[in-house]
């Protein structure tokens, strides 16, 4: 089984300022790991995902992320944020060989940027 | 290429009455996901078909709930009676067939619905 620990529930940061949003998983076996984000009235899109390969992911819109396998975390940044970037943001995982795909959500993390 | 679409948007019930809601995935999508998302809590997985065939139930919160994806197109999830505590909002994903290498596919999510059960 596998658990997500999104560990900030809200985060406020100012327009042009950079942000991480913090995420660490637990896991028996080996997992993929994504970032997804939700905007407002709209469903869940795919920012970037770590199969395998380079530990430095970079997705959509600007943001990256580092997986760190020691320290079970998968952390997501962007170095200058826009007020469109303001949405929920959603960590999740899946296990290798898992059945059916399925993935484990953290609980979200709101960014909202003020200007 | 048009995305998953979910209908209704909203629902709005009375507790012990039925709700259907229905899924559209992206066209030749064999897997198709129902998740749920309860208030202040995490979005969990519900089940998986892969066609018409239910992979994994799992995550089905009990009898009252049930999945249905005939024809393998379009989904339903129907709870019947609802309760106070199945409000929430109903995500669906679907995925195209898992390559040969075993690597896995984006799940393109829908807009979601949200249930209310007063």
């Amino acid at each position: 089984a596998q658990s997500v620990t999104q560990l900030d529930s809200q985060v406020p940061v100012f327009e042009e300022a950079p942000v991480e949003l913090r995420c660490n998983y637990s896991s028996s076996v080996s997992v993929y790991l994504f970032w997804y984000v939700q905007y407002p009235n709209q469903g869940l899109q795919l920012l970037l995902k770590y199969l395998s390969g380079s530990t430095l992911v970079k997705g959509i819109n600007g943001f990256e992320a580092e997986f760190n396998k020691s320290q079970t975390s998968f952390h997501l940044r962007k170095p200058s944020v826009h007020i469109s970037d303001t949405a929920e943001y959603f960590c999740a995982v899946m296990g290798f060989g898992a059945a059916g795909n399925k993935l484990t959500f953290g609980g979200g993390t709101r960014v909202l940027v003020k200007p | 290429e048009a995305g998953v679409t979910q209908f209704p948007s909203h629902s709005v019930i009375e507790k012990g009455q039925t709700v259907t809601l229905r899924c559209d995935p992206i066209s030749g999508h064999d897997n198709l996901y129902w998740y749920r998302r309860v208030m202040g809590k995490e979005i969990k997985f519900l089940l998986h078909f892969v066609k018409e065939s239910k992979q994994d139930e799992s995550g089905m919160p009990n009898n009252r709930f049930l999945a249905e994806r005939t024809g393998g197109t379009y989904s339903t999830l129907k709870v019947q009676p609802a309760e106070l505590e199945d409000s929430g909002v109903y995500f669906c994903a679907s995925s195209p067939r898992r390559t040969s290498g075993g690597t896995t596919d984006t799940q393109y999510f829908g807009p979601g619905t949200r249930l209310t059960v007063l």
